[in-house]
């Protein structure tokens, strides 16, 4: 593995189901990061971690959790998922402290019917 | 809060043309600036950064100044390819939550180039 993994690729999902988005990474970053895409707006912060075991709430978290019991494992998980939570979303890490960029796994594409 | 805002699109291209994707920012303080290129499929890629003002980043040949006096940071390559197609999103960084960056995204623009 190099850098970030993030699974599935994509997933249809009913709704009102759970669901939860797997991300990896392999960098040892201490911050971590979940977004959704939607066309239009651009990328949303979700949830973030600023290291294992915190976490804190992003621009749109209701209808998302994570939870980061590692370095290298940051899951989101949608506990009832709904049509809005269509999306795809991006894990992201970022390299240290001091640093401004961050590095963005693949994606998921969900779709909620 | 802060916010980005850059052209909308699509930009469609002849190959060789030169290029520029506008992009202004609202802060309050001094942030970095950030390009990113999504290519179809994939996910974001740092394209180049600007930390300060009158920095210049860049990469691939593509450029952007980090203008503070016109609140800008537009993206120019001289020359484009058909390989360049992609959608580039215009970025700024933000503390949140203390020790957090929060990255601040435009709602991007798709590049079209034409062989």
């Amino acid at each position: 593995i190099a850098g970030i993994t993030q699974a599935p690729t994509s997933q249809i999902l009913a709704a009102g189901r759970r669901m939860t988005l797997r991300c990896t990474q392999d960098m040892r970053h201490n911050a971590m990061y979940w977004y959704r895409q939607d066309l239009g707006l651009g990328l949303r912060l979700i949830h973030y971690s600023n290291t294992a075991g915190t976490t804190g709430k992003g621009e749109v978290p209701d209808g998302y959790s994570v939870s980061r019991a590692n370095t290298d494992d940051f899951p989101l998980t949608l506990a009832s998922a709904v049509p809005s939570q269509t999306s795809v979303y991006f894990c992201a890490s970022r390299p240290r402290e001091g640093a401004d960029e961050q590095f963005f796994g693949p994606g998921t594409r969900l779709t909620v019917l | 809060g802060d916010s980005v805002t850059q052209m909308e699109g699509p930009v469609t291209l002849s190959e060789e043309a030169f290029l520029t994707i506008n992009c202004t920012y609202t802060a309050t303080g001094y942030p970095s600036l950030f390009w990113y290129v999504q290519y179809p499929g994939e996910g974001l890629q740092l394209l180049l950064k600007a930390t300060k003002a009158d920095d210049k980043g860049s990469n691939k040949g593509f450029e952007a100044t980090y203008r503070k006096e016109t609140t800008s940071f537009h993206l120019e390559k001289g020359s484009v390819q058909v390989s360049d197609s992609a959608v580039y999103f215009c970025a700024l960084s933000e503390n949140y939550g203390g020790a957090t960056n929060k990255l601040i995204f435009g709602t991007g623009t798709l590049l079209a180039v034409q062989p």
